[in-house]
């Protein structure tokens, strides 16, 4: 079946501390990928997106974020994270067939410690 | 300052009673999508709409009602035939042509007592 997996629903690291947070799909032609932030209780912030081109991407506050063909991937990382980073993520992939609708995976609730 | 907007934050209703969440968008956007979010299950999509007065159903439509009058506005209306409204309700736009990015509403959180 056609899905986005994210699966790590809880994540914790330490401030200043590397982050890598997983994200995988299952369509066949490479989709448009997405990630997004959201604090509680708040809407979704854009992070990065991918479309075609680089498959590394560059995204705010510091995220970046590689889209691997062979492996159907589109990980998230930081080098250094800051207490601010606490939230979560949603990976979000576009399939081209569907114009613009997104299907979404299930997120990733980032915990900082100090 | 350009952006979408939802109304209200805190909705209550009582079992029994619809109810309808606003959304208002002046991005000039031609798609808007209505969302539903529970814990630990991402986002699921309601209804969308790429152009007035057309919509589709999403993957969890039932329980659920839109209208696009107007470009702008967007809003999704709970009936009481949706079994467990309880959630947050995210409103999202962009272009039509694709590749385009989805921009979000802050969200409507709907407690049914």
């Amino acid at each position: 079946a056609q899905s986005v997996t994210q699966p790590d629903i809880h994540i914790t690291v330490s401030e200043g501390a590397s982050l890598e947070l997983r994200c995988n799909y299952s369509y066949g032609a490479t989709p448009y990928l997405f990630w997004y932030v959201q604090s509680p209780g708040q809407g979704l912030q854009l992070l990065l997106k991918y479309f075609s081109g680089d498959t590394l991407v560059q995204g705010i506050k510091g995220f970046e974020a590689e889209f691997k063909r062979s492996q159907s991937s589109f990980n998230l990382r930081k080098p250094s994270v800051h207490w601010s980073d606490a939230a979560e993520y949603f990976c979000a992939v576009g399939p081209r067939e569907y114009g613009n609708k997104l299907v979404f995976g299930a997120g990733t609730i980032l915990r900082v410690k100090s | 300052d350009g952006g979408i907007t939802q109304s209200p934050k805190y909705l209550f209703r009582k079992e029994g009673q619809n109810v309808t969440l606003s959304c208002e968008q002046n991005l000039n956007h031609d798609a808007m999508y209505w969302y539903r979010q529970d814990p630990g299950q991402g986002l699921r999509l309601i209804y969308y709409s790429q152009i007035v007065n057309d919509f589709q159903k999403g993957d969890i439509a039932e329980g659920y009602s839109v209208s696009r009058e107007k470009k702008e506005s967007f809003p999704l209306t709970v009936t009481s035939a949706q079994k467990n409204p309880t959630a947050f309700y995210l409103c999202a736009s962009n272009l039509r042509l694709a590749p385009d990015t989805q921009y979000f509403g802050p969200g409507t959180r709907l407690t049914v007592l």
